[in-house]
């Protein structure tokens, strides 16, 4: 069975300072891993996918992610944060049905 | 806007009464799915339809539970009976064969968010 495994519940970061979310995976294949944002009062929103192109992925707002495979680790980063970047990030892999298994998600605080 | 639309935003209810809310999915997303978000949790999947099927329901999904998607457009849930830990955001998702094919995405709606009382 696949799983994700959010390793901070809250993290907190001053503005202009690197971003680092933790994600690590568990999956009998190479998976199909995504972050998603989530803002207050609204929708998830896509932020990255990795699926097997390249081991860092680029997404939206200045994010990225490395696929590590030997450490089963799907990390999220941002060189430096932004006051509109505090939401909730979640770490989501896909099934071989297209169904989203998601972890616990981590609140990203910044700190003026 | 022609995304991913839930009503009602929230629902505050008394244990005991039926509660129904509403997705409408974008045109022509054959595929719709629902999932339920607890505070301090990810979403977890209740459901999802390919066009007016339900193809799939979690054990999450209680005989309480029933969603439909009549015509294959918009979907409701409909909870019965509802009881203090039903308490929780329902997203709805929708996409299609070809977008999951392609790139594996889907487009959420901002869910409703249910309190019982």
């Amino acid at each position: 069975a696949q799983s994700v495994t959010q390793l901070d519940s809250h993290v907190s970061v001053s503005e202009g300072t690197p971003v680092l979310l933790r994600c690590n995976y568990s999956s009998s294949y190479s998976p199909s891993l995504f972050w998603y944002v989530q803002h207050p009062n609204k929708g998830l929103q896509l932020l990255l996918k990795y699926t097997s192109a390249a081991t860092l992925v680029k997404g939206i707002n200045g994010f990225e992610a490395e696929f590590k495979k030997s450490e089963t680790s799907f990390h999220l980063t941002k060189p430096s944060a932004h006051m509109s970047d505090a939401a909730e990030y979640f770490c989501v892999v896909m099934d071989s049905n297209y169904q989203l298994i998601w972890g616990a998600g981590t609140k990203l605080i910044i700190k003026p | 806007d022609t995304g991913v639309s839930q009503n009602p935003r929230h629902k505050i209810t008394k244990r005991g009464q039926n509660v129904t809310f509403r997705c409408d999915p974008i045109s022509e997303h054959n595929r719709l799915y629902w999932y339920r978000q607890t505070l301090g949790q990810g979403p977890e999947f209740l459901t999802y339809f390919q066009n007016e099927a339900q193809l799939e329901k979690s054990r999450l999904l209680s005989d309480r539970f029933s969603a439909e998607r009549p015509k294959g457009s918009f979907s409701t849930l409909e909870i019965q009976r509802t009881e203090q830990g039903d308490s929780a955001m329902y997203l709805c998702a929708s996409s299609s064969e070809t977008i999951l094919a392609t790139n594996e995405k889907l487009f959420f709606g901002s869910g409703t968010q249910l309190s019982v009382l």
